[in-house]
């Protein structure tokens, strides 16, 4: 397995309450994405880095943030968590840009009460 | 319990058979594709790719088929196996873009 952690695996929340998700990788990959995965959906793009500070926007980037200050972490930040932000959340990295291969990470099962 | 669908397309191949599960992707213009094997409460895991000017790779008992006229990926497994049992879903990607388009999936059942 390419070497990806997430943490925590599991968290319970309250709505409204912040929530930060760390991705953290031993690779030295340059583009990390995060995805979520939710019944009747494929993977989702919520935000991905292309570099140190260099972050863009994905298809479902409302209600969340993310930060990349280090190569090897990649957080993900959901500023005030609703029920609909209950999913398991992936992050992923790839070495050379889009056009190669993702190696994903073990998944971090968030709830949202 | 399972993260990846409640209601997938769901294939039964007998251990030992060969399975074929299949995808059609979205956009003509993708130039690369990834199957992914996700077993419950993993990640999901690369198993092989194939890019769009080939249409046949092969792996260790895994083969992809690419039919770009009609916009379909096939992924064959030989002898099936009871490890085998799994969510299988495709992504496709297009040069120059970081976006991938994944699949729902289909749920891969070995019966012994």
């Amino acid at each position: 397995d390419a070497g990806i952690t997430q943490s925590p695996r599991h968290k319970v929340t309250e709505t409204g309450t912040p929530v930060t998700l760390r991705c953290h990788q031993t690779e030295n990959h340059r583009y990390m994405y995060w995805y979520r995965q939710d019944p009747g959906h494929g993977l989702r793009l919520i935000h991905y880095s292309y570099g140190v500070k260099d972050t863009d926007k994905g298809e479902v980037s409302d209600g969340y943030s993310v930060s990349r200050s280090k190569t090897e972490d990649f957080l993900l930040t959901l500023e005030s968590a609703t029920s609909s932000q209950t999913s398991v959340y992936f992050c992923a990295i790839s070495d050379v840009d889009g056009t190669d291969t993702q190696y994903f990470g073990p998944g971090t099962r968030l709830t949202v009460l | 319990g399972e993260s990846v669908g409640l209601h997938l397309p769901t294939l039964s191949v007998q251990e030992g058979d060969n399975s074929i599960i299949n995808c059609a992707y979205s956009n003509s213009a993708s130039d690369y594709f990834i199957w992914y094997k996700q077993e419950s409460g993993k990640g999901p895991q690369f198993i092989i790719d194939i890019r769009s000017n080939m249409d046949k790779r092969q792996g260790q008992r895994v083969t992809v088929l690419l039919n770009k006229t009609v916009k379909h990926l096939s992924l064959q497994i030989a002898a099936t196996q009871p490890g085998d049992s799994a969510v299988y879903f495709c992504a496709e990607n297009s040069a120059g873009t970081y976006k991938y388009i994944f699949g729902t999936g289909t749920r891969l059942k070995v019966l012994a």
